[in-house]
């Protein structure tokens, strides 16, 4: 019963590198979104997917892709990590209906940019 | 423009007391759903209770219910008989419906402590 699986757990980058963060999920779920969680922020969602192939912007999206070629996956991508994406990273899921369909996270990510 | 707001960014309640978190929303849509999570310092997120924009009732989950006040766009999460376990970060979160899907957008929290 894995549910929503993030990786890596922590990550140090240096300003400039790339890397991805992992996610998946094994509910079949059409929706997936990333978000990222700041002191004092809340957590403000960074891309979302409602399905294979399609992706959408969310609050704060400069600075990373997504995409989304499988219902499972929906890796997120920093192609020039800076000091301000210091973060932690959460990957969600959930169904699309009407109703309550809970969002399942993953453990997180905490990202430092150094 | 914000949309979800928790005007309180801590609260202190006495163990086996009630305490209330404050919620308020913005939206244009009337059919929207507001959720709660709980995140303890371990950080994983935990969903705690749901409320749909149609429900007529105020959905209650155990010792939390939530105060739901369509015309004042509130959902007050509400915890009855506090543990010292409640000690968390409690976010409130809306789900709005559009045509192509649906995002789901949080607020900043409250971090809740619970004295003995």
């Amino acid at each position: 019963n894995a549910g929503v699986t993030q990786t890596p757990k922590f990550q140090v980058l240096k300003t400039g590198q790339s890397m991805t963060l992992q996610c998946a999920q094994d509910m079949n779920h059409e929706y997936m979104s990333w978000y990222r969680q700041d002191p004092g922020m809340g957590l403000r969602l960074i891309h979302y997917s409602v399905g294979a192939g399609i992706t959408d912007q969310g609050e704060v999206p400069n600075g990373y892709n997504v995409s989304r070629s499988t219902t499972e996956d929906f890796p997120l991508r920093l192609l020039s990590a800076a000091p301000s994406q210091t973060s932690v990273y959460f990957c969600a899921s959930s169904g699309m209906g009407r109703g309550s369909t809970e969002a399942f996270f993953g453990q997180g990510t905490r990202l430092t940019v150094v | 423009a914000q949309k979800i707001t928790q005007t309180q960014p801590g609260m202190f309640v006495q163990e086996k007391e009630a305490v209330t978190l404050d919620c308020t929303y913005d939206t244009s849509d009337q059919s929207y759903g507001l959720f709660w999570y709980k995140q303890p310092s371990s950080g994983e997120m935990i969903f705690l209770i749901y409320q749909g924009s149609y429900d007529e009732q105020n959905a209650t989950e155990g010792r939390y219910s939530l105060n739901f006040q369509k015309a004042r766009k509130s959902a007050n999460l509400v915890i009855s008989a506090s543990q010292l376990g409640d000690s968390a970060m409690y976010f409130c979160a809306m789900r709005e419906y559009m045509e192509y899907g649906n995002k789901l957008v949080f607020g900043a929290g409250t971090i809740l402590r619970v004295k003995s």
